[in-house]
């Protein structure tokens, strides 16, 4: 089945405490772009990738990292998580970067830093 | 920058009523138009795609429209059914972003059918 997955679904940690959360897409997609969704103020993007070793900054890259090492995976790394990360996370991809085509989203995963 | 409006934010209506989502952006420069349906704890599915070029896009008891000049597009919902209950995202990718794949949503519409 063709998907975007993601891992873990839920998380609760501590301030400071480094975390990843995975996403993987079995569709060989080009591009992956990860997005936090907030009350309030919708869906934004954080990172995104074009392709494999290629990323860029969103609209909210501050506190994130991201890595493209393998053309199905695209890491969200939190070296240091704040309280203000605390949000609902999104991957998404779509075939070829810079086309015109639908994206597909991961389940999501929820997020709580204490 | 492009900011996307969504009106109403939440809207309950009984069952096998046709009803009208808005989406309104600022921005009018836009590669396409996509309508997104967010169910409570999983992703969001794609409904919609509307193309710059394209006035509106069907499928099913949906039916899409776009002005881009008015900056405005609607997700029509023909005969609604309980199992349309979700919210529903408009999103955009600007021209000034370069790439057709950087959207920006919508805060989106939380809508309940009722029985």
């Amino acid at each position: 089945e063709a998907q975007v997955t993601q891992n873990p679904r839920y998380l609760i940690t501590v301030t400071g405490k480094k975390l990843t959360v995975t996403c993987s897409q079995n569709m060989n997609h080009e591009y992956m772009s990860w997005y936090r969704q907030d009350p309030g103020l919708g869906l934004r993007q954080i990172y995104y990738s074009m392709n494999v070793e290629v990323t860029d900054k969103g609209d909210v890259p501050e506190g994130y990292k991201v890595s493209r090492k393998e053309k199905r995976n695209f890491p969200l790394i939190l070296e240091s998580p704040s309280p203000n990360q605390t949000s609902l996370y999104f991957c998404a991809s779509t075939p070829l970067a810079g086309r015109q085509e639908t994206q597909y989203f991961g389940p999501g995963t929820r997020l709580l830093v204490l | 920058k492009q900011e996307v409006t969504q009106i109403p934010a939440a809207l309950s209506v009984p069952e096998g009523e046709n009803l009208v989502l808005n989406c309104s952006f600022t921005d009018s420069a836009i590669y396409n138009l996509q309508w997104f349906r967010q169910d409570p704890g999983k992703g969001l599915t794609s409904l919609l795609l509307i193309q710059s070029s394209q006035r509106e896009q069907t499928s099913g008891r949906l039916n899409a429209s776009l002005d881009k000049s008015s900056g405005r597009s609607t997700l029509y919902i023909a005969a609604s059914q309980p199992g349309d209950s979700a919210t529903y995202l408009c999103a955009v990718p600007p021209i000034n972003t370069g790439t057709a794949s950087k959207l920006t949503f919508g805060t989106g519409t939380r809508l309940q059918v009722t029985l």
